[in-house]
């Protein structure tokens, strides 16, 4: 089962730090382009960033908002994502979401089944 | 920066043809995809690549796509269809990615 659980969230105060960890399960992490997706209260849902395998570059991209504050980060080896968030502002409050889409081979012979995963979420909040 | 934009609200009784659009610039290059949500949960998709439907969503739900506009359809709309719909896609150069503003569906 294709699994994400993120932790990391709490309460910080605004030009603050957190650190956001994604935990991945059940797919071939190594291959796969994670995003992180936020919303915040009373709010619709928010494209934080993306980050491609290392076979396509590793590169990353960051919604306007947060670029030159955030940073992602993956290990493959423990097939976790992190999110570094630096600078914190309060309208950075929200739960933030750990995504992979994407297709999934399985089988013999192989078949393509998209998949769309979303972690719970890890809340977090910045306030004086 | 890229925008998707939806309308607020959308409103029908049960049984009627809910319709939700999206218009973006970069659409006829990219596909749209589609998420319903609900107060309390993670979000669920609904159509992925303009009109597919992942298995378990209902053969209600159907997805289109043509010139800058995207459109989710539900036929037969049911109570429990109702929440907030957003779509979802990149820009012209697939590097970011952003949601439209969100639907808010009430099938009443």
């Amino acid at each position: 089962e294709v699994q994400l659980v993120e932790s990391g969230g709490g309460l910080e105060k605004p030009g603050g730090s957190l650190r956001l960890s994604c935990a991945a399960s059940g797919f071939n992490f190594t291959n796969a382009w994670m995003t992180w997706v936020r919303q915040g209260p009373g709010k619709g849902l928010e494209w934080v960033g993306r980050i491609k395998s290392k076979s396509d570059g590793g590169t990353t991209d960051y919604a306007a908002p947060v670029k030159d504050r955030f940073t992602m980060s993956r290990d493959d080896s423990k097939k976790m994502l992190y999110l570094q968030m630096n600078s914190l502002k309060i309208e950075d409050t929200g739960v933030y979401h750990c995504v992979f889409y994407g297709y999934i081979g399985s089988g013999s012979p192989i078949v393509l089944n998209y998949v769309d995963v979303w972690g719970k979420g890890t809340t977090v909040t910045v306030s004086s | 920066s890229y925008e998707l934009t939806q309308s607020p609200s959308v409103s029908v009784s049960p049984g009627q043809t809910a319709r939700i659009t999206c218009s973006g610039d970069a659409l006829p290059k990219n596909y749209a995809y589609w998420y319903q949500l609900k107060s309390g949960q993670s979000p669920v998709l609904v159509i992925y690549e303009d009109t597919k439907r992942p298995s378990g969503i209902p053969e209600r739900f159907s997805g289109s796509s043509s010139g800058t506009m995207a459109t989710l359809t539900i036929n037969g709309a049911q109570v429990g269809d109702g929440g907030d719909y957003y779509c979802y896609s990149t820009d012209s150069r697939g590097n970011h990615w952003v949601f439209g503003g969100g639907t808010k569906l009430t099938v009443l």
